[in-house]
């Protein structure tokens, strides 16, 4: 395993609240990833950091933003959360040699 | 824009017997990697096997190996004497060989769910 945490764990928040995930590496990885989870869509990519301030968008970013101050620190913030945000969040990251990506164990993010 | 493709949502095997899954991709590149990740119902994603195209020799990591048909753009993963806790979803993912940026991310299958039966 790549050392990769979520916090929280779970989270069940009211409609217009702002929300923010936080995903913590130990592994020094360069590159990380938010993705989130939902059924017949499979994982879609939210935001990806390529280093320390350096993030880019993904196929999903409406409604997110990221930001990254430390290598092993990449936080996803829901401006203003909706009820379509409600999913499972994933951070992923990889080493500048590596290929693949690992998975922290993930978020359920619950918006009423 | 590449796509992954997992034709088969559900598939049951007997324990101890082998099944395959199937996964196809569409891509114009020639250099690329392929994933087969596993999420068990605790929702972890695990990677199972990984391939690089340009290697012609299946991978293969214990009871798990693939398929690789580069020109038929078919990459299928098969699990022998499979066992209860091979209870799980299978995602296939494309990654291009490319190095920087937007090319790094993971292409997804929609997902396989495999059931083991005792």
């Amino acid at each position: 395993d790549a050392g990769i945490t979520q916090s929280p764990r779970h989270k069940v928040t009211e409609t217009g609240t702002p929300v923010t995930l936080r995903c913590h590496q130990t592994e020094n990885h360069r590159y990380m990833y938010w993705y989130r989870q939902d059924p017949g869509h499979g994982l879609r990519l939210i935001h990806y950091s390529y280093g320390v301030k350096d993030t880019d968008k993904g196929e999903v970013s409406d409604g997110y933003s990221v930001s990254r101050s430390k290598t092993e620190d990449f936080l996803l913030t829901l401006e203003s959360a909706t009820s379509s945000q409600t999913s499972v969040y994933f951070c992923a990251t990889s080493g500048t040699g590596n290929y693949e990506q690992y998975f922290g164990p993930g978020t359920r993010l619950t918006v009423t | 824009a590449q796509t992954v493709t997992q034709s088969q949502p559900e598939m049951s095997v007997q324990e101890a017997e082998t099944v395959t899954l199937s996964c196809t991709y569409d891509t114009s590149e020639s250099d690329y990697y392929l994933f087969w990740y596993k999420q068990p119902p605790s929702r972890q994603m695990i990677l199972v096997i990984r391939q690089e195209a340009y290697k012609q020799q299946n991978a293969t990591e214990n009871r798990f190996s693939v398929n690789f048909q580069k020109a038929a753009k078919s990459f299928s993963l098969k699990i022998s004497d499979s066992q209860l806790g091979d209870a799980a979803m299978y995602f296939c993912a494309y990654r291009s060989a490319r190095g920087a940026g937007n090319n790094r991310k993971l292409i997804w299958g929609l997902g396989t769910s495999l059931a083991v039966n005792p």
